[in-house]
């Protein structure tokens, strides 16, 4: 079955320690993203890329890095330098330029702070 | 600014009754799309139903409709014969017509179907 496959489903990290979210989508679609969800509140973008090595800013994007070497697979790396960590981190691909496609979610990976 | 806007932070409806989940939007883009999707509390995101800003008519999928006002920017999901299993988070969002297909989220309203 086609879909998006994120992981680990929990994630804990230490101060000052960097950690990686994996995606990965076998729907072959070009377009990719990494939106942030905290309780109560809607979805937020971090990054997203619309092509293999290329990604572009979402709307948080401090503290997160990303990279897109393949066409399947879009990492987020979620930095020291991100403070507030703890959140829903929702990865999400799509064809691009189609305004009546759908974004199709992954499960999500929960991220705290120990 | 594009913008989403959903006031119920929660409802309740009956099992079996109908229930109208509100969302409104603004946008200066002519061309747009808008998306209603359920988050059940395991947290993935599940695709309903989609509306396009030239589509003459409302948008239906089975027990989901919505109901398109585009001079009122209004886009509100309606559920018939709601069911226990409806009880999930509900968040509209809306694309615009670029290339980039990113979407904006609302903040949800959580929908209880009670017995």
């Amino acid at each position: 079955d086609g879909g998006i496959t994120q992981s680990p489903k929990y994630l804990f990290r230490k101060e000052g320690q960097n950690v990686t979210l994996s995606c990965e989508q076998n729907l072959n679609h070009d377009a990719m993203y990494w939106y942030r969800q905290d309780p109560g509140q809607g979805l937020r973008l971090i990054y997203y890329s619309q092509i293999v090595n290329d990604f572009q800013k979402g709307d948080i994007a401090e503290g997160y890095s990303v990279s897109r070497e393949k066409k399947e697979s879009f990492p987020l790396t979620v930095t020291s330098a991100q403070k507030n960590p703890t959140a829903f981190y929702l990865c999400a691909s799509s064809t691009p330029g189609r305004l009546y496609q759908p974004q199709h979610f992954g499960d999500g990976t929960r991220l705290s702070i120990l | 600014a594009q913008k989403i806007t959903q006031t119920q932070p929660g409802m309740f409806v009956q099992e079996k009754e109908a229930v109208t989940l509100d969302c409104t939007y603004d946008t200066s883009d002519p061309s747009y799309g808008l998306f209603w999707y359920k988050q059940p509390s395991s947290g993935e995101m599940i695709f309903l139903i989609y509306q396009g800003s030239y589509d003459q008519q409302n948008a239906t999928e089975g027990r989901y409709s919505l109901n398109f006002q585009k001079a009122r920017k209004s886009a509100n999901l309606v559920i018939s014969a709601s069911q226990l299993g409806d009880s999930a988070m509900y968040f509209c969002a809306m694309r615009d017509g670029g290339a980039t297909n990113k979407l904006i989220f609302g903040t949800g309203t959580l929908l209880a179907v009670q017995p």
